[in-house]
C-alpha cells in the first residue's frame, strides 16, 4: 500500500534538473509532496487532486496521472536550497479520505 | 493564523517507563489530527489519525495509545516504553489538502 518513490537518491549539480517519481499500485484520490532537511519536520510543497493536473511554484512543480496511479516532482534548474529529503504522500479512494501514506523518500543533494 | 505546537522537542527516556507526548492546533476547527514516526533515515509512518473528540482510528497494532480529549488537543501515550518505539515522532493536522507538521519529538529509549 505504501507508494513507491525513485530514485532513492539523487546528487545534483547547481543548475541542474530533477525528476522524482511516486507510483501506486492501488487508485488515488490526491497526491502530497513534502520536503525534509535533516533534523526537521517535513514541509508541505503542493497536492495535487485531479487526474491530469499540474502544479508549480518558483522551479518546483508536480503532475498527477490518475490513470497510470503516479505523481512526478519536478526540480529545475536546482539550487543548493533544495538539497533534502523529498516523500510523497498519497491518499487511496479505498482509505476513507482521511489518511495518507508516505513513500519511503527520495534523499536528494545538490553541490555547487 | 493556523499553528501547531508539539512538545517536548526532544525526550530519552528508559525503558519501561511512560510516555505523553503533547500536540495543539490553533486557529483551526475541527481538523483531522495524526501522529506519525519516523526511524532514524526512514519514511513517515502513520501510528494514529483523528477526525473528532474521542475518535482514533489505529494503524499499527503496537504499545502505543493516542486520544483526543478536546478538538484542538491530539495525545500519544505509553504505559511501557520499548526500545523499538525510539524515533522522531510528528504530529500533524489537515482542514483540506495537505498537512502541516509539528516540530516534532525526537524520542530515545535507553
Amino acid at each position: 500500500q505504501q507508494p513507491v518513490q525513485s530514485p532513492q537518491a539523487v546528487i545534483l549539480r547547481e543548475g541542474e534538473d530533477a525528476v522524482i517519481n511516486c507510483s501506486s499500485s492501488k487508485a488515488l484520490y490526491s497526491v502530497h509532496w513534502y520536503r525534509q532537511k535533516h533534523g526537521e519536520a517535513p514541509v508541505f510543497l503542493m497536492i495535487l487532486l485531479k487526474g491530469g493536473e499540474q502544479k508549480g511554484h518558483d522551479k518546483i512543480s508536480a503532475s498527477f496521472n490518475e490513470k497510470k496511479q503516479q505523481s512526478s516532482l519536478y526540480l529545475t534548474a536546482s539550487q543548493l536550497s533544495y538539497s533534502g529529503t523529498y516523500f510523497c504522500g498519497t491518499i487511496n479512494r479505498s482509505s476513507g479520505g482521511f489518511k495518507t501514506i508516505f513513500g519511503a523518500g527520495t534523499r536528494l543533494f545538490v553541490k555547487a | 493564523s493556523q499553528t501547531i505546537h508539539q512538545w517536548p522537542a526532544t525526550l530519552v527516556q528508559p525503558v519501561g517507563s511512560p510516555l505523553s507526548l503533547e500536540c495543539t492546533v490553533e486557529g483551526t476547527s475541527n481538523p483531522n489530527l495524526y501522529w506519525y514516526r519516523q526511524a532514524a533515515g526512514r519514511g513517515l509512518q502513520l501510528l494514529f489519525y483523528s477526525v473528532g473528540i474521542g475518535q482514533i482510528s489505529s494503524e499499527v497494532p503496537q504499545n502505543l495509545s493516542a486520544s483526543r480529549p478536546q478538538d484542538r488537543q491530539f495525545i500519544l501515550s505509553s504505559k511501557k516504553l520499548l526500545l523499538s518505539d525510539s524515533g522522531f515522532y510528528l504530529c500533524a493536522w489537515s482542514v483540506q489538502g495537505g498537512y502541516t507538521f509539528g516540530s516534532g519529538t525526537r524520542l530515545t529509549v535507553v
